[in-house]
C-alpha cells in the first residue's frame, strides 16, 4: 500500500512557467488538502477538497488551483509561477474532513527562480 | 478561526532528560486537538489526537498529552527523550467550522548525547 505519493520529488521552475504538483492517494480518503511549509511560519493550508467534486480555498489561496475529478488524485496548478511561491508542498489526506486523522506524502520540494 | 501558539522554535535537550514541547491554543474550545512530527526530509505523522473523551491522550514513541481548558494548553511530554526523538514537532487544533487543523509553527527538538 502506498498511501499518498507525490510527484515530482523536487523542480526548479522557472518565474512565469506553468507548473502542476501531482497528489494520489489509494486509500479511498474522501478529504485532501494542500500545504505549504516555509522555515519558521509552520505548514500553511492552500486548497482542500472534502469529497470529490468539491474544494474550498484555505489560508493561503492566491496563485494556487486545484480540482478533484475523482477520489484519487488531487492537482495543484501554479498557473504562472512567482519566487515567492518556492516551498514545501505536502499534500495529505482523511478519511474525512471531520476531525480524522491526516495522513501526508512525502512532499515536493519547488524552486522559483 | 483556530489559532495556536507553540513556545520556542528550538528545544535542547540531553539524552535521557524530560522532553517538554510547549502549545498553546485560542480561546475557544477546540473539537480536536493533534500533536504532529516530523522526521528529516519526510511528511508528517501523527503522534496523538485529543477528542474530549480523556484530558490526558497517550501516543505512539512514549509521548503523551494533557488537554488543560483553564490554560488552553495542550503541552506535549515525554519522560526520557531518545536521539530518535529529534525532529520537528507540530501542534494543530481545528476549528468547531470546518474541522480542519490549523498548524503551529513547530518545535524543532533537539536531543544531545
Amino acid at each position: 500500500i502506498a498511501g499518498i505519493t507525490q510527484a515530482p520529488t523536487s523542480q526548479i521552475l522557472a518565474a512565469g512557467r506553468r507548473m502542476t504538483l501531482r497528489c494520489t492517494q489509494d486509500m479511498r480518503h474522501n478529504a485532501m488538502y494542500w500545504y505549504r511549509q516555509d522555515l519558521g511560519l509552520g505548514l500553511r493550508l492552500i486548497h482542500y477538497s472534502n469529497t470529490a467534486g468539491t474544494t474550498g480555498k484555505g489560508e493561503v489561496p492566491d496563485g494556487y488551483s486545484v480540482s478533484r475529478a475523482n477520489t484519487d488524485d488531487f492537482p495543484l496548478t501554479l498557473a504562472s509561477a512567482v519566487p515567492s511561491q518556492t516551498s514545501v508542498y505536502f499534500c495529505a489526506s482523511s478519511a474525512t474532513s471531520g476531525g480524522n486523522e491526516q495522513f501526508f506524502g512525502p512532499g515536493t520540494r519547488l524552486t522559483v527562480l | 478561526a483556530q489559532s495556536v501558539t507553540q513556545l520556542g522554535s528550538h528545544v535542547s535537550v540531553s539524552e535521557g532528560a524530560l522532553v517538554l514541547l510547549r502549545c498553546n491554543y485560542s480561546s475557544s474550545v477546540p473539537p480536536y486537538l493533534f500533536w504532529y512530527v516530523q522526521y528529516p526530509n519526510q511528511g508528517l505523522q501523527l503522534l496523538l489526537k485529543y477528542t474530549s473523551a480523556a484530558t490526558l491522550v497517550k501516543g505512539i514513541n512514549g509521548f503523551e498529552a494533557e488537554f488543560k481548558k483553564s490554560e488552553t494548553s495542550f503541552h506535549l511530554t515525554k519522560p526520557s527523550a531518545h536521539m530518535s526523538d529529534a525532529a520537528e514537532y507540530f501542534c494543530a487544533p481545528t476549528s468547531g467550522g470546518s474541522y480542519i487543523p490549523t498548524f503551529g509553527r513547530g518545535t524543532s527538538l533537539i536531543v544531545h548525547p
